[in-house]
């Protein structure tokens, strides 16, 4: 199984900062097809999970552009350009490389 | 809008089967564009995916649940099931189901719908 490692696993952040989770594999997750294999979702408080970001740096549809995706191979991040009361909540990296797909430990973020 | 929503009992006990129903609305789960399966999350931990199928029956199952795991599509019902055999309280948690399908990239499926989950407790 491929092992999803993120950092940090909480992160508090002032509303208008900056703020960035890492998430890396135990292997690669560059397809042939060109490729990265990673997607991002958030689990507010109380609430399922929703996609944010796929293919490692594309963003799902409403997803405002203060997120964004970058990385590849083993190594991805998710940044947050100016962090707002919404964003709050779990987020976790995830592969779809081969099954089985499996989930980073999820990095909770809160307002400091 | 699409709308997935679980239901089935919440509590289960040890050695018995965990059985759920997620029910679609607002589309139909006879498309070959999607997939549907289930993710859990323990109370207080990660998320864990669980399975996969289209509505072919073609099904993919997480090793780590060996073979206590069934998925199963009722086009009829426009409905989706699970069934967890001997389970034990490890498989205590929210139980998600959720639809995978594929954006404009071609290949790149994703959970883009989710329902809102059911505590399943297994206790006696």
């Amino acid at each position: 199984d491929i092992v999803m490692t993120q950092s940090p696993l909480s992160l508090p952040v002032t509303p208008g900062e900056a703020a960035s989770i890492s998430c890396r594999s135990s292997q690669s997750l560059l397809h042939s097809n060109g490729y990265n294999y990673l997607d991002w979702y958030l689990q507010r408080p109380g609430q399922s999970p929703q996609l944010l970001i796929y293919l490692g740096s594309n963003r799902a549809s409403g997803v405002p552009d203060r997120f964004s995706g970058s990385g590849s191979g083993t190594d991805f991040s998710l940044k947050i350009s100016r962090l707002e009361a919404e964003d709050v909540g779990i987020y976790f990296c995830m592969h779809s490389l081969q099954v089985p797909l499996t989930f980073g430990q999820g990095t909770k973020v809160e307002i400091k | 809008q699409l709308h997935l929503q679980e239901s089935g009992p919440g509590l289960v006990k040890p050695s018995e089967t965990l059985s759920l129903t997620c029910t679609v609305s607002g589309g139909s789960i006879s498309s070959s564009s999607y997939y549907w399966g289930w993710v859990r999350q323990p109370p207080g931990k990660g998320l864990e995916w669980i399975g996969t199928s289209s509505y072919r029956g073609s099904t993919y199952y997480n090793p780590s649940l060996n073979s206590r795991v069934t998925i199963f599509v009722d086009t009829s019902k426009n409905q989706f099931s699970l069934k967890v055999t001997s389970v034990t309280a490890a498989d205590t948690a929210v139980y998600y189901c959720a639809r995978r399908g594929e954006m404009a990239i071609k290949d790149s499926w994703v959970f883009d719908y989710w329902g809102q989950g059911i505590l399943v407790t297994v206790s006696s």
